[in-house]
């Protein structure tokens, strides 16, 4: 159980593109989800928590107009890298949980997206 | 200094043999522990998740936690190749942020 799927699981586009990534709770409603980075061989770093049908809360030095997050229904949160550039290349990845009300849930993960911009 | 600690690696042991990870930490408000595999290019896959101090075994993997000394452990018995991955461990106050170690990359050799 809590399958977390994510697409596409590597994209490659040129600068100044946007690139939308979806992530999808398969067997659970995840009320809330988050959207991670992790650069080679580092450890995954927040970028934004996303509760479903409200804003999502990003972390300090997150450019929020960079990277847009919806979270329109219980299993689906997509990210769009706007105009992406080199430096936004990286692995992304969503984790989610179930009730967010209750605090011992764990988060299960994705298997991530390797956006590469050229 | 950071919040969790965790030796990179790489920890190279031979086939069958037990392979011991730990994480120490400073905040105290810490209640929830979690340890994740992942696989390159892959997304972390939850292995045990723990919220007291003690031992919880499943399988092959056992893990401890220690909340007087801020230390957790994870231990893989008969360890395989198949178990070659970076360690993850991670642990969470009163909400739902995650707070995670820079991760172990552990070789099992044949």
């Amino acid at each position: 159980g809590a399958v977390v799927s994510q697409h596409p699981s590597w994209v490659i586009c040129k600068s100044g593109t946007s690139v939308k990534i979806e992530c999808r709770s398969l067997d659970f409603q995840a009320t809330t989800m988050f959207w991670y980075r992790q650069f080679p061989k580092k450890s995954l770093m927040l970028m934004a928590t996303s509760n479903e049908g409200s804003k999502a809360t990003y972390e300090q030095g997150v450019e929020k107009d960079k990277f847009l997050i919806n979270h329109a229904s219980l299993t689906l949160s997509t990210l769009t890298v706007t105009s992406a550039h080199p430096e936004d290349s990286s692995f992304y990845i969503c984790s989610g949980i179930g009730d967010s009300q209750l605090t011992n849930q764990p988060q299960h993960f994705g298997d991530g997206t390797r956006l590469s911009i050229l | 200094q950071k919040e969790v600690e965790q030796d990179p690696g790489p920890l190279s042991v031979p086939e069958g043999a037990i392979v011991s990870l730990n994480c120490t930490y400073s905040n105290s408000a810490f209640q929830y522990f979690m340890w994740y595999r992942q696989y390159s290019r892959k997304g972390p896959e939850l292995l045990m998740y723990t919220y007291s101090s003690g031992n919880k075994e499943d399988g092959r993997f056992t893990a401890q936690v220690d909340k007087s000394s801020k230390y957790i452990s994870l231990f893989i018995r008969d360890s395989q190749p198949s178990d070659s991955a970076t360690y993850l461990c991670a642990m969470k106050a009163a909400g739902n942020k995650l707070t995670f170690g820079g991760g172990t990359r552990v070789l099992v050799k044949p």
